[in-house]
């Protein structure tokens, strides 16, 4: 089965701060992407990866910054935290290919006080 | 815009009945199409995948696909109090050379027992 570990499930963070959100993948994926999921407004994607070190804008990228230093690994970066970031964010990893699904990892709660 | 529309809900059906979701699409080019089930506070989880017109059975589920209309569906037999879930519909489409996955905001389904 295909494992996407996001390293932390509940997180609470200052306004102002830097924070980081892990997310490691264990299929060799060449697809890595982030979301973030507020109630009544779905999943939107924030940042995607299609190979180490690419990365493409999503729909919401402002605020958020991301790194690939690895297949494995694909870090979203909110680089001064606010209040408006507050939300549940989801990683998610594909294989590359016509009909191949994402699979998400648990999900990270973020705080931003 | 490419969307993906789904009815919110939440949609009440009795327990052992069938459960009726439906999804449309606006963008023609859509190739994939994917189900996922999402518990109250967790991540989603892929239930069916659906590529070409007709249907397709998984055990309880069936997903339906009409490329014609646009339409994709998901029922599910049998329902159970453990079915109470949102459903999220995703289509897989591909823009500039990559691919891009568009999630419907969900419906919820709520099973009577």
């Amino acid at each position: 089965d295909v494992k996407v570990t996001q390293s932390s499930r509940y997180l609470v963070k200052r306004t102002g701060e830097k924070v980081f959100l892990e997310c490691v993948q264990d299929m060799d994926h060449e697809n890595m992407f982030w979301y973030r999921q507020d109630p009544g407004l779905g999943l939107r994607l924030i940042y995607f990866s299609y190979d180490v070190k690419m990365k493409e804008k999503g729909d919401i990228p402002e605020g958020y910054s991301v790194s690939r230093e690895k297949k494995e690994r694909f870090s979203l970066i909110l680089e001064s935290a606010s209040t408006n970031q507050t939300s549940m964010y989801l990683c998610a990893s594909s294989l590359g290919g016509r009909n191949q699904p994402q699979h998400f990892g648990d999900g990270t709660r973020l705080s931003i006080l | 815009q490419k969307e993906v529309e789904q009815n919110s809900g939440p949609l009440s059906v009795p327990e052992g009945a069938i459960a009726s979701l439906n999804c449309t699409y606006s963008d023609r080019g859509s190739q994939s199409f994917f189900w996922y089930r999402q518990y109250s506070g967790k991540s989603p989880e892929l239930i069916m995948s659906i590529y070409s017109n007709g249907d397709k059975e998984d055990g309880r589920f069936t997903a339906q696909l009409n490329k014609a209309s646009q339409y994709v569906s998901l029922l599910i037999r049998d329902s159970q109090p453990s079915d109470s879930a949102t459903y999220l519909c995703a289509v897989k489409v591909e823009t500039s050379g990559t691919y891009k996955y568009i999630f419907g905001t969900g419906t919820r389904l709520k099973v009577l027992a």
